[in-house]
């Protein structure tokens, strides 16, 4: 069965550190994967997505950047944080038309 | 871009009763997901659906494409009910990823 791993669950980060969030995919070859961020008192909003192993798209500008070194690893990251990045990350995957798998999420908070 | 609407916002309900989430979008859709959400921040997806209606233990998700509207609802709810549920509507094929609404944060009372 798919199963997506995803952590940390929680992370406490001072502005200014390095981030590297990392999502992997069993049980499938070649899936989409999302990551997606939800801040405080809004909605889940797609910040890059994949469709293959070095493709990378990027929805919204910011201070972060996603790699897919491996068919079934995609990795957020950020080279210094900053207070704006707290909030709950998401990593999902799909093939397609066959829905959604969510990850566990990542609870950031910069201080 | 598809926008998604969910009402309520924020729902606290008696034990037993009947709830009701509604979520609108703007733009056809392809496929409409219903997720819930836990206090502790994990996502679980609930339904996937295009057409129609489907039921699962005492969750009903129904949408109605003409009118593009989709309602999730609970039977005889229950405490352990309590979560963030949030509707997010996928557009296209493959690879642009869903629109979420803001979600419904329900609690359920004792």
């Amino acid at each position: 069965s798919q199963t997506i791993h995803q952590w940390p669950a929680t992370l406490v980060q001072p502005v200014g550190s390095p981030l590297s969030l990392e999502c992997t995919v069993e049980g499938t070859s070649n899936p989409n994967l999302y990551w997606y961020r939800q801040a405080a008192g809004r909605g889940l909003q797609l910040l890059f997505y994949s469709v293959g192993i070095g493709q990378i798209s990027s929805e919204v500008p910011q201070n972060l950047s996603a790699s897919r070194p491996q068919d079934r690893q995609f990795i957020l990251s950020s080279k210094k944080l900053l207070l704006s990045d707290s909030g709950f990350y998401l990593c999902a995957w799909s093939a397609g038309h066959y829905g959604y798998t969510f990850g566990s999420g990542t609870r950031l908070t910069v201080v | 871009k598809n926008e998604v609407e969910q009402s309520p916002q924020n729902l606290t309900a008696q034990e037993g009763e009947f709830i009701t989430i509604n979520c609108s979008y703007s733009v056809g859709i392809s496929a409409l997901h219903w997720l819930q959400q836990h206090p502790g921040g994990g996502i679980v997806s609930l339904f996937m659906l295009s057409s129609g209606k489907k039921k699962h233990g005492r969750l009903i998700a129904t949408i109605n494409i003409q009118e593009k509207h989709s309602s999730l609802h609970i039977t005889a709810s229950h405490p352990r009910d309590s979560a963030v549920y949030i509707c997010a509507a996928h557009s296209g094929g493959g690879a642009d990823g869903l629109t979420f609404g803001k979600g419904t944060h329900l609690i359920i009372q004792p």
